[in-house]
């Protein structure tokens, strides 16, 4: 059960470098979200999507773009890296709507720029 | 809008002693809530959930019940473990659809031997 598969576990950048963050799942989820978590925060809502071909914003969605070819996979693209997006990016996925269903998480990205 | 406050932390306990993290969330529509646990390194599991008033979720020991009259899912543990060491996130759906979850700053746990 591999769930949800986040590459890479950690990166450096540099100030307007980009790179794609990739997520994928393996249990048919419907719904997957991209998520922020700072030091001492809680986590923030990137982006989210509600099947293949859809996506939209969610708290803190600049800097960032996403897309959803697949049911699998969402990978979140920082086109120009800087400072304030050094953090710590979780994707999750769930599979039903109306916010009853628990969201599954990956291990994680952290990403630092410098 | 849609919000949760969690205890300010960090939390302390010797091993075998009583756990009480406190969450309160905010009133609109009707949400499910949940706790998570993050282990240091790991992504977020869920530990338990309620999804309407006067629910209980439970598991590995843990409790918390879905108190409507209070805004609370206080999250409880009576005899915690060395093991339970780490950051505890309570969380509210928001009511409709799409599944996005509010979530709380987090409380660190810490239980000494």
């Amino acid at each position: 059960n591999a769930g949800v598969t986040q590459t890479p576990k950690f990166r450096i950048l540099k100030i307007g470098q980009s790179m794609t963050l990739q997520c994928a799942q393996d249990m048919n989820h419907n719904y997957m979200y991209w998520y922020r978590q700072d030091p001492g925060m809680g986590l923030k809502l990137i982006y989210y999507s509600v099947g293949a071909g859809i996506t939209d914003k969610g708290e803190v969605p600049n800097g960032y773009n996403v897309s959803r070819s697949t049911t699998e996979d969402f990978p979140l693209r920082l086109e120009l890296a800087a400072p304030s997006q050094t953090s710590v990016y979780f994707c999750a996925s769930s599979y039903q709507e109306g916010g009853h269903q628990p969201q599954h998480f990956g291990d994680g990205t952290r990403l630092s720029i410098l | 809008g849609n919000s949760v406050t969690q205890m300010e932390g960090p939390v302390t306990l010797s091993e075998e002693a009583f756990l009480t993290i406190n969450c309160t969330y905010t009133a609109t529509g009707y949400p499910s809530l949940f706790w998570y646990v993050q282990y240091p390194g790991e992504g977020l599991q869920l530990l338990l959930k309620a999804t309407k008033a006067d629910d209980k979720g439970s598991n590995k020991g843990f409790e918390a019940t879905y108190r409507k009259e209070t805004t609370s899912f206080h999250l409880e543990k009576g005899s915690v473990q060395v093991s339970d060491s780490a950051v505890y996130f309570c969380a509210r759906s928001g009511g409709t659809s799409y599944g996005k979850l509010t979530f709380g700053q987090g409380t660190i746990l810490t239980v000494h031997p």
